[in-house]
This record gives C-alpha cells, sequence and structure tokens, in this order.
C-alpha cells in the first residue's frame, strides 16, 4: 500500500491560515489523495479529496504538488473548532481497504 | 449527527463476558466498516461488508465475531476479550467503492468506548 507521512503535530494561531503538508512519494497514478479529520472524541469525518488538480469545499482546500508526490491542505482561516488530528490517505479506486496514519495533531493558539 | 449511531457509547466488560456492538447507518449506504483506535495509536481497520458480505478481515482475533445482516446494521460481537481489547472502536459507512468510484467518503459514529477488565 502506498504510504503517507506527516508531522506528527503543528500549531497555529487563531484566524490565520494553516498548511498542513502530506508527503506521498510512492503514490500511483490512480490513488486519489484524501483528507480526513478527527476532532476530540469524535469519530473522524471526511474534508476534501483531489487527484492532481487543486480544490476547494466549504472547509477547506487542497494544494496537490504537479507531481503528486506531496499535497497541502489549506484551513483558510483556523478557528479554536478546527483543532483536530488530520489524516492524509491514498485512495485506491474500487478498493474499499482504508488504511489511516497518524495523522498531525494541530494545535490552534488562541 | 452524522447518520451513523453507534450503541453503547460506553461498555465495560469482564474478560469471561460477553456483549455486542451495534452500529446503524440511515445513509443508504452499501459498505460498513468496523476501526479500532488505540490509545496513541492509528485507527485500525477490523473488518469491511460490502452488500452483507465480508470483503476484509485485517487478521483480526477471533474473540471479535462481526455480522452484518443487512447494508443498514452491523454488529461486532465480543467474547473472551483481553484488557488489551480496550479501545475505541469506530464504526463506518460508505457507498461501495465499486459504485461510488474513488470519492467513496467515509461516515464515521461517535464510537462505543470499551473497557475490559
Amino acid at each position: 500500500d502506498a504510504k503517507t507521512t506527516q508531522p506528527n503535530s503543528m500549531e497555529s494561531n487563531e484566524e490565520e491560515p494553516v498548511h498542513l503538508p502530506c508527503n506521498h512519494s510512492t503514490i500511483s497514478g490512480t490513488d486519489y489523495i484524501h483528507w480526513y479529520r478527527q476532532l476530540p472524541s469524535q469519530g473522524p469525518e471526511y474534508v476534501i479529496h483531489g487527484l492532481t488538480s487543486n480544490v476547494n469545499n466549504r472547509m477547506a482546500s487542497l494544494a496537490i504538488a504537479e507531481d503528486r508526490k506531496s499535497s497541502t491542505l489549506i484551513l483558510h482561516r483556523a478557528t479554536l473548532r478546527d483543532a483536530a488530528v488530520y489524516y492524509c490517505i491514498l485512495r485506491v479506486p474500487r478498493d474499499d481497504k482504508i488504511i489511516f496514519g497518524k495523522g498531525t495533531r494541530l494545535h490552534i493558539l488562541p | 449527527e452524522t447518520g451513523v449511531t453507534q450503541t453503547p457509547r460506553h461498555l465495560v466488560m469482564g474478560m469471561t463476558n460477553k456483549k455486542s456492538l451495534k452500529c446503524e447507518q440511515h445513509l443508504g449506504h452499501n459498505a460498513m466498516y468496523w476501526y479500532k483506535q488505540s490509545a496513541k495509536k492509528p485507527l485500525e481497520l477490523m473488518f469491511v461488508y460490502n452488500f452483507k458480505e465480508q470483503t476484509e478481515n485485517n487478521s483480526v482475533p477471533s474473540r471479535f465475531s462481526p455480522e452484518c445482516p443487512n447494508s443498514s446494521h452491523l454488529f461486532l460481537h465480543l467474547h473472551t476479550l483481553q484488557p488489551e481489547d480496550s479501545a475505541l472502536y469506530l464504526c463506518a459507512s460508505s457507498q461501495a467503492p465499486g459504485l461510488a468510484g474513488p470519492t467513496g467518503e467515509l461516515f464515521f459514529g461517535e464510537g462505543s468506548r470499551l473497557t475490559v477488565l
């Protein structure tokens, strides 16, 4: 399985943008990049996904490197409620094995 | 409210007890999953069901026995557990990957926190 590498933890100030990096140097051409986050005492929730092009939704933006070996999840204006563990996952089409890594624990400073 | 409901939210059991965790999804999905989350460890995929058929068993000990009677319900039957099985057990659902392609996002419940004494 292609793997991802993320920093263990990051800090950011409230109301500032946050850039969460993910390396996936062994990604294959058909793997999708998915991001989930897990708020304290909750199950993970889907954030965003992409294949090659940058993506935006109401929660975040996803910037994918041209060679697809890395990606960055962007929270445009962090709030205290964005403090969570963020997981970067590679999804193989039509494969139901969805494997989570350790993720990045994001701390938001008021 | 995520559309995936897990009961009970908390469970304490002895090593000789038999108990079950229940998961119900109201999203019309075809695939259901059990994950285990131990303290300071990544989520571990345990079982996957597509259209009620088990498609993944990630080398889970037989003291954990899943059951999927229909696409909306998933159970995890527990017997003769060990203290190291204490963890948060998370259920998730999605459209079956073959139908939804790679976008079949997972919807998780809030989990059942299990303590084995």
